[in-house]
């Protein structure tokens, strides 16, 4: 079975402060992808990685930065959190060739910031 | 720009009746579709995958279809329980253009399925 791990569930952080959210996949996808997901917007694509070091922005990436040093981990970084960054961050990866392609997502950070 | 609608937004059938969730999407040209289910508070379950070859995706009593020319997809549900009560979404993917875009998903805002006994 895939997993998609992700390394918080819930978390509080102050304004201004530098977060981090980690996410490890354990089936050697190349790709992933971080979402945040907000009620009634549901969900969008910050950033993703389709290779170790490689990063495309998404829809919302303003705000975030991210890091991919091995293939198997992809960091989102909030530099420095402010309030309308309060969401629920997800995880996903997906491996690429043919049949392939299916998107596995992580359970899921709640960040709350303050 | 590709865009996804899910129809209806909110759905609430008593248990044991058969039902279907509507997907539609505005660009055909896709490499696969994929119904996600997502209890409150978590992650998404990926319950089926449709890649654009193929017309339909068995698993248990979840059923998908795709259409790709028309731009449809539906999720039949057979013999509803209260465990299915969730939201529903559904996300295609487009066809590599030889661009990075490949494996980004667009995602519908889902249907909230809630299935009383």
């Amino acid at each position: 079975d895939v997993k998609v791990t992700q390394s918080s569930r819930y978390l509080v952080k102050r304004t201004g402060e530098k977060v981090f959210l980690e996410c490890v996949q354990d089936m050697d996808h190349e790709n992933m992808f971080w979402y945040r997901q907000d009620p009634g917007l549901g969900l969008r694509l910050i950033y993703f990685s389709y290779d170790v070091k490689m990063k495309e922005k998404g829809d919302i990436p303003e705000g975030y930065s991210v890091s991919r040093e091995k293939k198997e981990r992809f960091s989102l970084i909030l530099e420095s959190a402010s309030t309308n960054q309060t969401s629920m961050y997800l995880c996903a990866s997906s491996g690429t060739g043919k049949g392939k392609g299916e998107q596995y997502f992580g359970p899921g950070t709640r960040l709350t910031v303050t | 720009k590709q865009e996804v609608t899910q129809i209806p937004a909110a759905l609430s059938v008593p248990e044991g009746e058969n039902l279907v969730l509507n997907c539609s999407f505005t660009d055909s040209a896709i490499y696969n579709l994929q119904w996600f289910r997502q209890d409150p508070g978590k992650g998404l379950t990926s319950l089926l995958l449709i890649q654009s070859s193929q017309r339909e995706q068995t698993s248990g009593r979840l059923n998908a279809s795709l259409d790709k020319s028309s731009g449809r997809s539906t999720l039949y549900i057979a013999a509803s329980q209260p465990g299915d009560s969730a939201t529903y979404l559904c996300a295609v993917r487009p066809a590599n253009a030889g661009g990075t875009s490949y494996g980004k998903l667009t995602f519908g805002q889902g249907t909230i399925l809630t299935v009383h006994p």
